[in-house]
């Protein structure tokens, strides 16, 4: 069966400091890859997705980057964190022809 | 622009009566349809897809297609309290680039 998992899963971090959040897939391969971003209340902000290694495309310019260094590694990643990027984030896989999309259990990100 | 519409809500119900969900979408190009469930804190967990018009019913959960109508819904039979959680309803579009839209969801609490 397939697994998605996602750590930290909790983060505090000032402003102006990087970010690294990280995201696996186990017992699948080639699967979508994507970032999606929730704040207080709100619904799902699609940032990045990734159809295979190296491949990135981003839904929404921010100063936030992503990268797929392997075929189930997905990485979110900042420069010099922003009070606005507080927030639920959460990576998804996606598979087959429909795109049925699985989500791991999310990193919440406060930014003081 | 593709869209997909839900009543934020709150929606709620008494337990062990219908609950009904509904979304609607704006793309006819559209060949699948999810509804996942998202507890307050958590991740999105999906509980229903649907691909063709008709009903599909999987346990407590019913799930409605009109393809016609762009209209898809949810309903919950025996509605528990362990149901109120935030609902939302999901589309793939079949027209190239990122195809699948959340949409913001809908607050259903169920009161015991």
């Amino acid at each position: 069966s397939q697994t998605i998992h996602q750590w930290p899963a909790t983060l505090v971090q000032p402003v102006g400091s990087p970010l690294s959040l990280e995201c696996t897939v186990e017992g699948t391969s080639n699967p979508n890859l994507y970032w999606y971003r929730q704040a207080a209340g709100r619904g799902l902000q699609l940032l990045f997705y990734s159809v295979g290694i190296g491949q990135i495309s981003s839904e929404v310019p921010q100063n936030l980057s992503a990268s797929r260094p392997q075929d189930r590694q997905f990485i979110l990643s900042s420069k010099k964190l922003l009070l606005s990027d507080s927030g639920f984030y959460l990576c998804a896989w996606g598979r087959g022809s429909t795109d049925t999309q699985y989500f791991g259990p999310g990193t919440r990100l406060t930014v003081l | 622009q593709k869209e997909v519409e839900q009543n934020s809500g709150p929606l709620s119900v008494p337990e062990g009566a219908i609950a009904s969900l509904n979304c609607t979408y704006s793309d006819r190009v559209s060949q699948s349809f999810f509804w996942y469930r998202q507890y307050s804190g958590k991740s999105p967990e999906l509980i229903m897809s649907i691909y063709s018009n008709g009903d599909k019913e999987d346990g407590r959960f019913t799930a409605q297609l009109n393809k016609a109508s762009q209209y898809v819904s949810l309903l919950i039979r025996d509605s528990q309290p362990s149901d109120s959680a935030t609902y939302l309803c999901a589309v793939f579009f079949d027209t190239g680039g990122f195809k699948t839209i959340f949409g913001a969801g809908t607050r259903l609490f169920v009161k015991a």
